[in-house]
Formats: C-alpha cells, sequence, structure tokens
C-alpha cells in the first residue's frame, strides 16, 4: 500500500526546458515533503523541500509547489541542464520524521542536449 | 557539512554468510536509518534507531537485524544472506526530518 506514489518512472526533457516531477501521497498526516535526488552508485542528497503550512518552496532553479487538498506536489526545474539527469525521489514524513521517510520509487529524469 | 560513511562502496558475498554492514555519522544525530533501493521499488526501510542500545522495525526488517552500541555507529547484519538480498544498502542519520545519505554499499549475492 503505497503512501507516496512518483507516476512516472522517467522522463525526458530537452536541455534549457522545464521539468515537471509529479508526486501524489495517501496519509493525510503527513507534514513535511523533500525531493532528493540520486545518481548511479551514490547516496540520495537532499534537493528542496516543503512544510504543509506553505504551498510554495524556491530554492535557485527548483522549487517545489504543495496542493494539500489534491495530496499532491510538484518539483519544478527551470532551465534544465544536463547535470540535473539522476533519478528524483519524492519523500514525506509526520510528526517530526523521526521514523524515517516515507519515499516514492523515483523519477528518472534525462535532460536531452 | 553532515558525513556519513559506510564502510564498504561493494561486497560479495556467499549465500548463507553472516554480512556486516557499517555505517558511521559524524554530526552526533540521534536518529539513524537503514534503507533499501532496489530498481522500480524506491528505497524502502528495513531498520531505524532513535539512540544507543535502541532499535525499531522498518517496513521490511525480515532476514535482518541491526545493532547500535555507540551514538555514532549502526550496524546492519544479514544473519544468513541470501540472494534476494541483493541490493544497494543506504545509512542515513537524521535531524529534524531530513535525512543524511551515505555513499550506500552495492551488495551481491550468490
Amino acid at each position: 500500500d503505497q503512501q507516496v506514489k512518483q507516476n512516472s518512472p522517467s522522463l525526458s526533457v530537452q536541455e534549457g526546458r522545464i521539468s515537471i516531477l509529479n508526486c501524489d501521497y495517501t496519509n493525510s498526516m503527513f507534514d513535511y515533503f523533500l525531493w532528493y535526488k540520486k545518481y548511479p552508485a551514490e547516496g540520495p542528497t537532499f534537493l528542496i523541500s516543503i512544510s504543509s503550512i506553505k504551498d510554495k518552496n524556491e530554492d535557485g532553479r527548483f522549487t517545489v509547489f504543495l496542493n494539500k487538498s489534491a495530496k499532491h506536489l510538484s518539483l519544478h526545474i527551470v532551465p534544465s541542464q544536463p547535470g540535473d539527469s539522476a533519478v528524483y525521489f519524492c519523500a514525506a514524513s509526520a510528526g517530526g520524521g523521526a521514523d524515517g521517510l516515507t519515499f516514492g520509487k523515483g523519477t528518472h529524469l534525462i535532460i536531452q542536449p | 557539512d553532515v558525513k556519513v560513511t559506510q564502510s564498504s562502496r561493494y561486497l560479495v558475498k556467499r549465500t548463507g554468510e553472516k554480512v556486516f554492514l557499517e555505517c558511521v555519522q559524524d554530526m552526533d544525530h540521534e536518529n539513524m536509518f537503514w534503507y533499501r533501493q532496489d530498481p522500480g521499488l524506491g528505497l524502502r526501510l528495513i531498520y531505524f534507531s532513535y539512540d544507543v542500545k535502541m532499535k525499531e522495525k522498518g517496513d521490511i526488517p525480515e532476514g535482518y537485524s541491526v545493532s547500535r552500541e555507540k551514538k555514532e555507529r549502526f550496524s546492519l547484519i544479514l544473519e544468513s544472506a541470501s540472494t534476494n538480498q541483493t541490493s544497494m544498502y543506504l545509512c542515513a542519520s537524521s535531524v529534524q526530518a531530513k535525512l543524511f545519505f551515505g555513499s550506500g554499499t552495492q551488495l551481491s549475492v550468490l
């Protein structure tokens, strides 16, 4: 029973364009959401996060949007660069995250030159 | 910067062997975690620990155990390795719901 869903296993975007990665969740107790980026044979690295009291958080080329009523969040990358090619994991936590994060299955983003 | 160090990047073991995966963090974090990552399945939580000598089962604890004798060190133990435990193993420590991961150990069980 997946509580965090990333329905697109892969996404191909042209360099310079906008990449939009989507994530849905089912657990209404989740109050903090994160995006991680992972290259092959490396551990995931934290990218950006958002609290449930906000609907948008921006950090340079990366923006995360949260729609609580739809239980949906998205990560926008603009402009997309070749180094953005990686697997992106959406993650969520409830109550401070002491029990860890619940991850989606990931979306493999491929930036085409 | 937070540093989480996993002792091995690659390991090859035989079925039935006892396997130890070691993880050390340098930021005095109380919470530590072991995940495994498999293609198409994402990251799944095996075990976690709130403090020294404390351990909690995650979503897929079967076939694994853990040890936390010191705050900075969290070990994952495969008592009798099986081929379905071939995977990328990721250790993490956390502060305020943000996890910091090590580089991972790619374990192959033959």
